[in-house]
């Protein structure tokens, strides 16, 4: 069963707003991850955040989150038409291995 | 050249065919994984390997085997396939101590079973 849960499930802006999305899980973690992945092809890494850490940036990505919610937050400033993809969290329970969402489809027009 | 490679990267085939789906990985990683990705579900984990002859079951392994050939190799089987496994499979893989686990993802391998 999916751990992380994306909100919104589809997400519509114009060039140069700024996009969030967010994740909800369920039991504690060790870290969460975010990965974008463009239509049909493989996931990407994008940035990792361990759970004793609040915020994170890495570019024009910035990630937060909130273990007591149990929850996290995308944030992609200044977006471009180039960032349209679907953005999944992923969590890491302390094992190797990832339980994915079911990602928001974000969609940037010029 | 492409540091996780995966074979075929689409195929068609019928009800009841056995079908192998190979992931090849030239990144040294010990940790490799493979996941079947269906529209509006995500990625469902169905097995991974931490080694060579280290094979553990995911959240859907029923229908499913793998083989570890070598560190670098990890194959997804369907013994007989069916409908319901139409989807993306993804192999990927993994290196580093816990609980650092990012992981590199193949191109993947579209299935479609008539």
């Amino acid at each position: 069963s999916q751990q992380g849960e994306e909100d919104p499930q589809a997400l519509s802006i114009q060039e140069g707003e700024n996009a969030t999305m967010n994740c909800s899980y369920k039991t504690s973690i060790n870290n969460l991850q975010w990965y974008r992945q463009n239509s049909g092809r493989g996931l990407v890494h994008l940035i990792l955040i361990r759970s004793n850490e609040r915020e994170k940036h890495s570019g024009r990505l910035r990630v937060t989150l909130d273990t007591s919610k149990k929850s996290s937050s995308l944030l992609i400033t200044a977006s471009r038409a180039a960032d349209t993809a679907s953005y999944f969290c992923a969590t890491n329970g302390g094992y190797s291995t990832l339980t994915f969402g079911k990602g928001t489809m974000l969609l940037v027009s010029p | 050249d492409a540091d996780v490679t995966q074979t075929p990267r689409n195929r068609i085939t019928k009800t009841g065919k056995r079908i192998m789906l190979e992931c090849s990985q030239t990144k040294g990683h010990d940790r490799m994984y493979w996941y079947r990705q269906d529209p509006g579900l995500g990625l469902r984990l169905i097995y991974y390997s931490f080694d060579v002859k280290d094979i553990n079951k995911g959240e859907i392994s029923d229908g499913y085997s793998v083989s570890r050939q070598a560190q670098a190799k990890f194959s997804l089987s369907l013994e007989s396939a069916i409908p319901n496994q139409t989807a993306l499979y993804f192999c990927a893989t993994a290196w580093g101590a816990e609980p650092y686990n990012e992981q590199f993802f193949g191109p993947g391998t579209r299935l479609t079973v008539l």
